[in-house]
């Protein structure tokens, strides 16, 4: 499998402000990354797709221009949420595809916009 | 379009007892189908996975699933629910192209009484 990790772990932030979210795959070369986001109860919801080297390809309703992602490595990829508002409150958890039918999830990212 | 349904939001089962969490898909051929335990305020972990070959699929902690085709269907099992078995479980659904993409089902909480 692949060993994923998230910084921060939690993150509570003013509105109007941005916040970067980080998700490293420690032992795996990770070409593709996914990024969710899951209320409280829910399910996970896939906000986007990251591929190394190029544009991420977000999913419909997920606003490319608030939520920002780099995937400049094979080890990390970025997520930036830009003029966090509290409708952005949060879990974020992002995950690394081996691509072998599998994925594996980082800890995620408890986001709080005050 | 693939989907996959979680029967029972939550369900509750006495220690010893039958686990049984019901997952269905929907596709226009078999996805890979794939379990996974989330505990509070974490990452999601992988309890088994199927893509092809043996239909009976035993993962870890003493979870397996059976994969049945004319039902449709991917439920998790546990013979005997231990009180660290409660938490949340998502059933997912991938197509069976080696793509990355997953769907997730809504989620069903085990709670386990003493």
């Amino acid at each position: 499998g692949a060993v994923v990790s998230q910084h921060p772990s939690r993150v509570i932030c003013k509105s109007g402000t941005s916040v970067k979210i980080e998700c490293r795959s420690l032992d795996f070369q990770a070409t593709t990354m996914f990024w969710y986001r899951q209320f409280p109860k829910q399910s996970l919801m896939l906000m986007a797709t990251s591929n190394e080297g190029s544009k991420a390809t977000y999913e419909q309703g997920v606003e490319k221009d608030k939520f920002l992602i780099n995937h400049a490595s094979l080890t990390l990829s970025t997520l930036t949420v830009t003029s966090a508002h509290p409708e952005d409150s949060s879990f974020y958890i992002c995950s690394v595809s081996t691509g072998r039918n599998e994925q594996f999830f980082g800890p995620g990212t408890r986001l709080t916009v005050l | 379009a693939q989907s996959v349904t979680q029967l029972g939001s939550h369900v509750s089962v006495s220690e010893g007892a039958l686990v049984l969490l019901r997952c269905n898909y929907s596709s226009s051929v078999p996805p890979y189908l794939f379990w996974y335990v989330q505990y509070p305020n974490q990452g999601l972990q992988l309890l088994l996975k199927y893509t092809t070959g043996a239909t009976l699929v035993k993962g870890i902690n003493g979870f397996e699933a059976e994969f049945k085709k004319s039902e449709t269907s991917f439920h998790l099992t546990k013979p005997s629910a231990h009180m660290s078995d409660a938490a949340e479980y998502f059933c997912a659904g991938g197509p069976n192209n080696a793509g990355n993409m997953l769907t997730f089902g809504g989620g069903t909480r085990l709670m386990v009484k003493p």
